[in-house]
């Protein structure tokens, strides 16, 4: 098993560019999340969905959005990126109440 | 508001002490409780979860939860330099969606 795989590892987005950080996991998990980490801080819970066609949002939802078509994948969008979407993400996947597996993250920086 | 506070630290204890860290949590309906480990520039990994109040032993690691009280701590014996890292501490939401709140870490530094 890979686990939860991210891509990609790092990026620079210039002020108002569009991109999606992809996310995947071959556990057959059917609870998966993305979180945000700002430098010394938590992680942020920004979106999340129960199972394939459903999501929801989390505590910082505003300039994301995210799709669940299969089981296997969650990406994430940034529309209109901001300095203040200068952050690692992290993506995660659990099989209900069972232990919560983190990706690798995405560290991303917005110019 | 549900919310998880933890002292940002860093705690330094000497090699071979007993490190412990502290968390408490707003929402009495929280069941469940975790203690991540993250190294610097690293994913968060489980440690250690605990459910009910009292003490849960794993290896160095025991978790210690007061529900009445609202707080949970974590305990590592015998600490070593490779346990110097940020331990996170997380609570259920409380709903069948399974989210995890946060706190923002306590940096540990075990000296030599």
């Amino acid at each position: 098993n890979a686990g939860v795989t991210q891509t990609p590892k790092f990026r620079i987005l210039k002020i108002g560019q569009s991109m999606t950080l992809q996310c995947a996991q071959d556990m057959n998990h059917n609870y998966m999340y993305w979180y945000r980490q700002d430098p010394g801080m938590g992680l942020k819970l920004i979106y999340y969905s129960v199972g394939a066609g459903i999501t929801d949002k989390g505590e910082v939802p505003n300039g994301y959005n995210v799709s669940r078509s299969t089981t296997e994948d969650f990406p994430l969008r940034l529309e209109l990126a901001a300095p203040s979407q200068t952050s690692v993400y992290f993506c995660a996947s659990r099989k209900g109440a069972d232990t919560q597996y983190f990706g690798p993250g995405t560290r991303l920086t917005v110019l | 508001q549900k919310e998880v506070e933890q002292n940002s630290g860093p705690l330094s204890v000497p090699e071979g002490a007993i490190a412990s860290l502290n968390c408490t949590y707003s929402d009495r309906g929280s069941q469940s409780f975790f203690w991540y480990r993250q190294y610097s520039g690293k994913s968060p990994e489980l440690i250690m979860s605990i459910y009910s109040n009292g003490d849960k032993e794993d290896g160095r690691f025991t978790a210690q939860l007061n529900k009445a009280s609202q707080y949970v701590s974590l305990l590592i014996r015998d600490s070593q330099p490779s346990d110097s890292a940020t331990y996170l501490c997380a609570v259920n939401w409380g709903d069948s969606s399974y989210k995890l709140i946060f706190g923002s870490g306590t940096r540990l530094l075990v000296r030599p």
